[in-house]
């Protein structure tokens, strides 16, 4: 029963444009949601995170989304640049583990390819 | 930003081989995790570490095996592999940020087992 829910295997914006990701939950109880972003034959990289607690956080070209009442979050890039063709992975994290990567949920990543 | 190396970064092997993948940090993180990974699939954790001579196994059950003898070295062992431990291997060791363990990946063996 997957908890994590990335339901668009890719997605092709045109440079420039926004990109908008999004990533759908089941457990309410998640405190914590984190967008990685993987290139070909390398490891993930960390890019942003939203507490529970907040609506919205952004970060330079990079804004994530949550609402809470809908499970849902999103992450928006705005101008979306070549260098963004990556695959973007949505996780989810239970405090009570600790916060530890042990109680870490991945959803199965969308490949977004920006288009000159 | 931590330094993580993996090695060897491609492997091909042949049934019935014993493998070890090494996975070292420089940042003298405690934790330390082994994911596995599928094309268009979700990261599974296999093992984690919290500390030296610390091991467990992840959610997902693997037929290897991994050893915390030091906190920089996080080797994981496959006694005899099998084509169905064909994948990607990515080991990583996290740091507290604010109230979640922020993960730092290295590059990832890719294993193909014949």
């Amino acid at each position: 029963d997957q908890q994590v829910k990335q339901n668009s295997p890719s997605l092709r914006v045109q440079e420039g444009r926004i990109s908008i990701l999004n990533c759908d939950y089941t457990n309410s109880m998640f405190d914590y949601f984190l967008w990685y972003k993987k290139y070909p034959a390398e490891g993930p990289t960390f890019l942003i995170s939203i507490s529970s607690i907040k609506d919205k956080n952004e970060d330079g070209r990079f804004t994530v989304f949550l609402n809470k009442s809908a499970k849902h979050l999103s992450l928006h890039i705005v101008p979306s640049q070549p260098g963004d063709s990556a695959v973007y992975f949505c996780a989810a994290i239970l405090e009570y583990s600790g916060g530890g990567a042990d109680g870490l949920t991945f959803g199965k990543g969308t490949h977004l390819i920006i288009q000159p | 930003e931590a330094d993580i190396y993996q090695t060897p970064r491609y492997l091909v092997i042949g049934t019935g081989k014993k493998i070890t993948l090494e996975c070292s940090q420089t940042m003298g993180h405690d934790k330390m995790y082994w994911y596995q990974q599928d094309p268009g699939m979700e990261l599974h954790l296999i093992h984690y570490s919290y500390g030296v001579n610390s091991t467990e196994k992840g959610d997902l059950s693997s037929e290897s095996t991994v050893s915390r003898i030091r906190t920089e070295h996080f080797p994981l062992t496959l006694e005899s592999a099998r084509p169905s431990h064909t994948s990607q291997y990515l080991c990583a060791s996290s740091e507290r940020d604010r109230g979640f363990e922020k993960l730092f990946f290295g590059s990832g063996t890719q294993l193909s087992v014949l």
